[in-house]
C-alpha cells in the first residue's frame, strides 16, 4: 500500500493563527481525503481533495475555514484558518485508488490551540 | 445513506481470551466494510476488508470478521488476545459509488494480564 507522510506531526498554535498541513504520498493515487478526529471521538470527513479543482466539502465544513489544495496526484494540503481552541484535534490524510477501495491513512497531525 | 454502529465503546478481555468487537451497518446498497485499528499517537491501520467476495474475511494480526447480511453485522474476532492488541478499533462502511467512508464511534480494547 502507499506510504503517506504528514507534516507536521504535531503543533501547538496560538488562537487566531493558521496552520497548513501537508500530505505527501509515494505513488499516484486517485482520491485523497482529509478527516478530523476530535479528542476521544471517531473520524469525521472534512473534504475530498480533488486534483486540479476545488475540494468537495462535507456538511459543516467550509472552504474559508479549511482551504484545501491538491496540485497533483501525490500531494495535498489542508489549512486550518483563524484557529480557536475548538479546532484542537487530530487531522488525518487518507488516500484510496477508487470507490469501495480501502483507504490508507497517514499518522495524523496533532494540533493544540492555546 | 450509510451508517455504522459499534456496540460497546470499551471492551476488556484477559490475555489469551477471545476478542469480539461488534459492528452493525446500515446501507441501501451492497456495502464495502472495513475494520481499522489505531494505536496511541498513530494513524489508522487497515485490519481487513469485505468487498463482496468471501463472507469470512481474514486480516492481519490474527483478526477475522464475518459478513452476515441477514443480521447486517460485521463483527471482528480474534481467538486469543495479546497485550499488543490493546488499541482503538473502528468499523467503517462505504456503499455503492460513495467514495467516502463512514466510521463507527470506535471501541477501545483493553487486554488484561
Amino acid at each position: 500500500s502507499a506510504v503517506i507522510s504528514q507534516k507536521p506531526s504535531r503543533d501547538i498554535c496560538q488562537r487566531g493563527t493558521s496552520l497548513t498541513i501537508q500530505c505527501q504520498v509515494d505513488s499516484q493515487v486517485t482520491m485523497m481525503f482529509w478527516y478530523r478526529q476530535q479528542p476521544g471521538q471517531s473520524l469525521t470527513l472534512i473534504a475530498t481533495a480533488n486534483q486540479g479543482s476545488e475540494a468537495t466539502y462535507e456538511s459543516g465544513f467550509v472552504i474559508d475555514k479549511f482551504p484545501i489544495s491538491r496540485p497533483n496526484l501525490t500531494f495535498s494540503t489542508l489549512t486550518v484558518s483563524n484557529m480557536s481552541p475548538e479546532d484542537s484535534s487530530i487531522y488525518l490524510c487518507s488516500v484510496a485508488q477508487g470507490a469501495g477501495q480501502p483507504q490508507h491513512f497517514g499518522d495524523g497531525t496533532r494540533l493544540s490551540i492555546l | 445513506a450509510q451508517s455504522v454502529t459499534q456496540l460497546g465503546s470499551h471492551v476488556s478481555v484477559s490475555e489469551g481470551a477471545l476478542v469480539l468487537l461488534r459492528c452493525n451497518y446500515s446501507s441501501s446498497v451492497p456495502p464495502y466494510l472495513f475494520w481499522y485499528v489505531q494505536y496511541p499517537n498513530q494513524g489508522l491501520q487497515l485490519l481487513l476488508k469485505y468487498t463482496s467476495a468471501a463472507t469470512l474475511v481474514k486480516g492481519i494480526n490474527g483478526f477475522e470478521a464475518e459478513f452476515k447480511k441477514s443480521e447486517t453485522s460485521f463483527h471482528l474476532t480474534k481467538p486469543s488476545a495479546h497485550m499488543r492488541d490493546a488499541a482503538e478499533y473502528f468499523c467503517a462502511v462505504s456503499a455503492g459509488s460513495a467514495r467516502q467512508l463512514t466510521f463507527g464511534s470506535g471501541t477501545q480494547l483493553t487486554v488484561l494480564p
